[in-house]
């Protein structure tokens, strides 16, 4: 399985944009890129995930890289809500399985 | 429409004992997962069902035994709890579409194995 690599935290104040940021340098090309996040005693939920070009959605926009072999999950304005563990994970197109990493944990001051 | 339920939401076991935990979804999905836990980390996929009537391992499958009872319901039991079992237990399901894909999870069974 191809792998991702993330900065285990990073800090932002409310109502500032996040940037986390994702490697995937063996991406294959049918690879899609997923960001789920977890919030405090919950379990994870679903942000985004793209294959090639730039999604945006309610919740969040991700960026790719040209050569895919990384990608940015920005949230545009960061809530007291948004603190959680963001996970960037690789799923081949045919495959039913999430393999989750250790993510980012996200805290948002005030 | 709630989702993904798990029952219990708490548990503690003696080592040996042994449980099931439930699962269910009213989403319609073909897919649905068993994952767990530990503190500090990523969840680990324990057992798959891609589709009614199907079963198979993931990353971490010993201890443990899986039912897919209908397309809704979901089953993970501990034949003989051990302490290293103790965990927080997430069931998920999904619609498999290939480009149009999100796994749902259920809140979570926290289970200690003393």
């Amino acid at each position: 399985d191809a792998k991702t690599t993330q900065p285990n935290s990073m800090e932002s104040n409310e109502e500032e944009p996040v940037h986390l940021p994702c490697n995937h340098s063996t991406i294959s090309g049918t690879d899609y890129i997923h960001w789920y996040r977890q919030l405090p005693s919950q379990g994870p939920e679903y942000v985004i995930h793209g294959l090639t070009s730039n999604v945006n959605n309610r919740m969040a926009s991700l960026a790719i890289a040209e050569d895919r072999k990384s990608s940015t999950l920005i949230l545009h304005r960061a809530t007291l809500r948004d603190a959680a563990v963001y996970y960037c994970i690789l799923r081949d197109v045919w495959d039913y399985k999430l393999s989750f990493g250790a993510g980012t944990t996200v805290t948002v001051r005030a | 429409n709630a989702g993904v339920t798990q029952t219990p939401k708490f548990q503690v076991l003696k080592t040996g004992q042994s449980m099931t935990l439930q699962c269910a979804q009213d989403m319609n999905h073909n897919s649905m997962y068993w994952y767990r836990q530990d503190p500090g980390m990523g969840l680990r996929l324990i057992y798959y069902s891609a589709s009614e009537g199907t079963t198979d391992k993931g990353e971490v499958p010993n201890g443990y035994n899986v039912s897919r009872l209908n397309k809704r319901e979901f089953s993970l039991r501990l034949e003989s709890a051990a302490p290293s079992q103790t965990s927080v237990y997430f069931c998920a399901s999904s619609e498999f579409r290939t480009q149009e894909y999100e796994q749902y999870f259920g809140p979570g069974t926290r289970l200690t194995v003393t």
